[in-house]
């Protein structure tokens, strides 16, 4: 019952250097989303996919690629870390009710990232 | 813009106490309504939710919470709470599209 999986858990990065979290979900689920969660902040939504090969921007979509080839895996790239994206990450992904998402979102456990 | 506010960001309680947590966002259409809470070092899980319906909505763990839609408000609540009600809860808005809007969160410790 692994419902949405994260990896790595953890990861510090030198600025400039760049690296992948990989999100999976068993669930079937349509949507994705890949969230940044800072202190006093809440969630923000970074990307999201709301299908297999189709991505679009969130909120904070600035230093972040996706992409979404399978439908059970959405990945977030870092192509140049940058000390401002220190941060919790979260993937969610979300199940569709009478063709619309819910917003009811099941999460991963995260993944902690430190740009030094 | 959408937003979603919660009032206080730390609440310190002792065990037993009654809790109530405020959820009030900005949008003047339907709504799903969440809240979710995050434990110490884990992730973010369902609390409850309000997608229609019966304005009070029963939760996991005693927690429950009414929607007041002329206040824009989701309030949470808890009777009693315990000391490993200790977490962070996040309200959390849904608007009909792909963005889900959070709130900034409420750390609670409880005392034992």
């Amino acid at each position: 019952n692994a419902g949405v999986t994260q990896t790595p858990k953890f990861r510090v990065l030198k600025t400039g250097q760049s690296m992948t979290l990989l999100c999976a979900q068993d669930m079937n689920h349509e949507y994705m989303y890949w969230y940044r969660q800072d202190p006093g902040m809440g969630l923000r939504l970074i990307h999201y996919s709301v299908g297999e090969g189709t991505t679009a921007k969130g909120e904070v979509p600035d230093g972040y690629n996706v992409s979404r080839l399978k439908k059970q895996n959405f990945l977030l790239g870092l192509e140049s870390a940058a000390p401002s994206q220190t941060s919790v990450y979260f993937c969610a992904s979300s199940r569709v009710l009478l063709r619309a998402p819910t917003g009811e979102l099941f999460f991963g456990e995260g993944s902690r990232l430190t740009v030094l | 813009a959408q937003s979603v506010s919660q009032h206080n960001h730390h609440v310190i309680l002792s065990e037993a106490a009654s809790l109530e947590l405020g959820c009030n966002y900005s949008y003047g259409g339907t709504v799903n309504l969440f809240w979710y809470v995050q434990y110490p070092g884990q992730h973010l899980q369902l609390l409850l939710k309000y997608f229609s319906g019966d304005p009070l909505v029963k939760g996991i763990k005693g927690f429950e919470a009414e929607f007041i839609k002329s206040k824009f408000s989701f309030n949470l609540r808890k009777p009693s709470v315990q000391w490993s009600d200790t977490a962070e809860y996040f309200c959390a808005v849904n608007t009909g599209g792909f963005k889900t809007i959070f709130g900034a969160g409420t750390r609670l410790f409880v005392k034992a």
